[in-house]
């Protein structure tokens, strides 16, 4: 139902670099619309991560990185840390409505 | 510090209502549209409600149109979602999260989100 497609998961090694790609269309992504990334730790609260596409929020660590082009996005993370592992959601908007993407587990290996 | 403190799930039986608050502290709450979004067990984020600083523009997600309602009191700095005819598939952990600006606009994000009280639909 989610109109914004993730990878259901990605993995690495500690240290390595992962990237998660978040796929939207011209009526969202591609209409101009930014692209947020959210972080959820297990049990917890989602917790904004990347806001307007390329920004993070003070605290967040320069690990983490988004990028957008086209209809799509993508969430990088540098360095891998044991820490990072979570789910993460992109956000944008459609049509009068607020989209998130279907969500990628990030495992650490 | 901003906090957001969400009550009023529990378990109830399909077609019944209920009533989610939020409590809101630590910001100008009536400077901030206010969002609902749900979670249901194992799986991704809905959003499924949103309302702007002064209510004078309202949104719903498909699935809730017509059997939700979104209300605020500034007064109170709550946040509510009042959610009739509730069915199975309405289970799930409703978040209460802050807008970024005090208009629902399509570049906006959620931060922060509160915990989530869970709602449970089953006979």
């Amino acid at each position: 139902q989610s109109v914004l497609t993730q990878p259901p998961s990605v993995s690495g090694a500690p240290g390595q670099r992962v990237t998660i790609s978040c796929t939207g269309s011209s009526s969202n992504i591609g209409a101009g619309y930014d692209v947020h990334w959210y972080q959820q730790l297990p049990g917890t609260a989602p917790k904004l991560l990347i806001y307007g596409n390329s920004n993070r929020p003070s605290g967040v660590p320069d690990r983490f990185s988004g990028s957008k082009s086209g209809t799509s996005a993508s969430l990088a993370i540098t360095g891998l840390q044991a820490e990072d592992e979570a789910d993460y959601y992109c956000q944008s908007y459609d049509s009068s409505h607020y989209v998130f993407g279907t969500g990628t587990k990030v495992t650490v290996l | 510090e901003v906090q957001l403190v969400e009550s009023g799930g529990g378990l109830v039986q399909p077609g019944r209502s209920l009533r989610l608050s939020c409590a809101a502290s630590g910001f100008t709450f009536d400077d901030y549209a206010m969002h609902w979004v749900r979670q249901a067990p194992g799986k991704g984020l809905e959003w499924v409600s949103g309302i702007s600083w002064n209510s004078g523009s309202i949104g719903y997600a498909d699935s809730v149109k017509g059997r939700f309602t979104i209300s605020r009191d500034n007064a109170k700095n709550s946040l509510y979602l009042q959610m009739n005819s509730l069915r199975a598939e309405d289970t799930a952990l409703y978040y209460c999260a802050k807008d970024r600006t005090g208009n629902q606009e399509g570049d906006n994000w959620f931060d922060p989100w509160g915990q989530g009280t869970l709602v449970t639909v089953s006979s």
